[in-house]
């Protein structure tokens, strides 16, 4: 993989369900990865940077995994809520800093 | 701590002039890179700044050039505008030394229409 790739593209769940969204990132040259949450009309929020293979991090709801040998992250949030609703990025650092086109995620009450 | 700052927040140039945004860190980060939002190439790295220095660079072309004052604010200019450059344009500061290994805060961007 040469680019930084994120799946599903978009994403609608009801209130209360669990989901979940693949980041795929070049495993040679990895030094981080970063999830970032990002509502319209704001600015990306820093969720995770993760370094190191089975780094696993957690903020709440939202939690992340790292498997830098296969070169893949996931975000998992539990029991999603309409607030969650946003575009969840995340980057790569590995010769150079380079993002996925994000997973929409719309969460309906 | 404020957070990240950028001026102006939006933007009208027509083709060939050039530009220069301003981009505050948060009080005591010294690193800040620049990004371009664009709906069709999504976010991409443009460049970082530590103490001064530009530490690393992303694949654009020489028209978009940066620097650093020893305030840790920086500028991003961009020579002979073209229409392709309109996009968002944001900038994030960072308290760790190694790049992009730190938590970025972004600012609200600033928002560039080339005419």
């Amino acid at each position: 993989i040469l680019n930084v790739e994120q799946s599903p593209q978009s994403l609608h769940v009801q209130e209360g369900d669990s989901t979940n969204f693949t980041c795929s990132f070049p495993s040679s040259n990895f030094y981080a990865l970063h999830w970032y949450r990002w509502e319209t009309a704001k600015s990306p929020e820093a969720l995770f940077v993760m370094t190191l293979n089975g780094d696993e991090k957690k903020k709440g709801r939202i939690s992340a995994t790292l498997n830098t040998k296969e070169g893949y992250s996931y975000l998992y949030i539990k029991g999603s809520q309409p607030e969650d609703s946003a575009t969840y990025l995340c980057a790569s650092l590995n010769n150079d800093m380079r993002f996925g086109a994000g997973t929409r995620l719309t969460v309906k009450p | 701590k404020a957070g990240v700052t950028q001026t102006p927040r939006y933007l009208i140039k027509t083709r060939g002039q050039q530009v220069t945004l301003s981009c505050s860190p948060i009080s005591g980060h010294r690193s800040v890179s620049w990004y371009q939002q664009t709906p069709g190439q999504g976010l991409q790295f443009l460049f970082e700044y530590f103490s001064e220095t530009q530490r690393n660079k992303g694949n654009f072309p020489g028209r978009f050039s940066g620097r650093q004052f020893s305030n840790s604010r920086s500028e991003m200019n961009v020579s002979t505008l073209e229409l392709g450059d309109s996009a968002l344009y944001l900038c994030a500061s960072s308290p760790n030394t190694g790049t992009g290994l730190g938590t970025q805060y972004f600012g609200p961007g600033t928002r560039l229409l080339v005419l």
